[in-house]
């Protein structure tokens, strides 16, 4: 009954490659966002999107692109992976205007 | 876009003291400022939060009070538990459909049993 999960809970991987991470909600919600968290904690926001609209923060490189197959499940690409990108990120999702639950995060790690 | 700063980074208190977590924001616009709670591998978790037409909000143990003037808002937690030991984050957002954070920057609560 877990309400937003992610895909994998760890990612090692080397520098250059591609790589996806996975996320789903089962709570109904019409938004979701991806945030990163780095080594010193601090959470910023990299997308949200709902089913009309894509909001992406102008800091986000162009290799990090979201892709919704659906309204339950926001995954994040990542092309050309580079050390900086080692990081947590955290899927969330939230019905228009209120809470935002966030899954157990991913923890990538490049090499 | 908006900004929003966090103090203190790190805060010690004994069991039973209480904590109090301040933050401020930069965008008159905002008008939703949760608080979340994220233990040691954990996610973030909303422990309360609060809208701009209401100027304080407790539960339980937990209040949060807001200063739309001033723009500052501040997490209150009374009676400190040893299981209160986690890094609480103040965000902020605004209008009424999607929300996404804009979050400070931490701040360590440890309560020493």
């Amino acid at each position: 009954d877990t309400a937003v999960s992610q895909t994998p809970k760890y990612l090692v991987t080397q520098m250059g490659n591609d790589k996806s991470i996975k996320c789903e909600q089962n709570l109904g919600h019409d938004t979701m966002y991806w945030y990163k968290q780095d080594s010193k904690k601090f959470l910023k926001i990299m997308f949200s999107y709902n089913n009309k609209e894509l909001i992406i923060n102008e800091t986000v490189p162009n290799r990090f692109s979201p892709k919704s197959p659906d309204k339950a499940h926001l995954n994040l690409h990542i092309n050309s992976l580079e050390l900086g990108d080692s990081a947590v990120y955290f899927c969330a999702s939230s019905q228009e205007g209120a809470e935002q639950f966030f899954g157990p995060g991913t923890r990538l790690t490049v090499l | 876009g908006e900004n929003v700063e966090q103090h203190p980074s790190t805060l010690s208190v004994q069991e039973g003291d209480s904590a109090v977590i301040k933050c401020t924001y930069s965008d008159s616009a905002s008008n939703y400022f949760p608080w979340y709670k994220q233990e040691l591998g954990k996610r973030p978790q909303l422990i309360i939060d609060i809208r701009s037409n209401v100027g304080e909000k407790k539960d339980q143990r937990i209040a949060v009070t807001l200063n739309k003037t001033a723009k500052h808002f501040s997490l209150h937690i009374t009676e400190t538990q040893p299981e209160d030991s986690a890094v609480y984050f103040c965000a902020a957002s605004k209008g009424t459909g999607r929300r996404a954070l804009t979050f400070g920057s931490g701040t360590r609560l440890q309560v020493q049993p």
